[in-house]
């Protein structure tokens, strides 16, 4: 099993440029999440999905940012127009059943200069 | 609302010391489940443990020790005989069945920096 794989795994952008940042998730779960980690506000989640469809987006920041599921095996998240402050480690996890334990993703360390 | 605090926000120790990560939980649900994660300097998230609310038996894994109390809304986490890869970032975390929808989300606490110096 080849785990949570999100790519990229850094990304630098300029402000004002949009993003999307990918996740594949293990074969078979049917919970998939986005979170943030900022060293002001640690690990907070952003969005989480089951059988593809969003459940709760109230995390998301704001509607510069958007995520989708298009399929079992494969999730986006964008942001646009991106910001400064949204420079950050996104991790993308997923899990078995609700309430299971979560495997996260190596995370995309995306900076906004 | 669930809130998890991990009062110790650094822990620095010697090799081969015993350290005890403390981690307390607020939630209003008598169904949740608790875990802890490691981050390296790498930076990947490392599931360590899931323990139900039902289930208070402490357990042991090699070096590692988890102490959960529903008294005392605490899930403590015991490394003996530390050594230096256990340097790392360590989160507690709650997870609790939603009221409005069939999911859940993760909560973090804000992490325990442990350093263990040679």
């Amino acid at each position: 099993d080849a785990g949570v794989i999100q790519s990229p795994r850094h990304e630098v952008t300029e402000m004002g440029q949009e993003v999307t940042l990918r996740c594949k998730p293990i074969s078979g779960h049917d919970y998939l999440f986005w979170y943030r980690q900022t060293m002001m506000r640690g690990l907070e989640l952003l969005i989480y999905f089951n059988n593809n469809v969003p459940i709760d987006d109230s995390g998301m920041p704001e509607d510069r940012f958007s995520a989708k599921m298009p399929n079992a095996s494969f999730s986006t998240l964008k942001i646009q127009p991106s910001e400064p402050r949204d420079s950050a480690v996104y991790f993308c996890a997923s899990s078995f059943q609700e309430l299971y334990g979560y495997t996260f993703g190596s995370g995309t360390r995306l900076t906004v200069v | 609302a669930q809130k998890v605090t991990q009062a110790q926000t650094e822990i620095s120790v010697v090799e081969k010391e015993d350290v005890t990560l403390d981690c307390v939980y607020e939630t209003r649900d008598t169904t949740y489940y608790l875990f802890w994660y490691k981050q390296p300097p790498s930076g990947e998230l490392v599931f360590l443990i899931r323990r139900n609310s039902f289930d208070e038996q402490n357990e042991i894994s090699g070096r590692y020790s988890w102490n959960f109390q529903k008294s005392t809304s605490s899930f403590n986490f015991t490394i003996t005989a530390s050594q230096v890869v256990d340097s790392a970032v360590y989160f507690c975390a709650l997870s609790e069945r939603g009221a409005e929808t069939s999911g859940s989300r993760l909560t973090f606490g804000e992490g325990t920096q442990l350093t263990v110096n040679p």
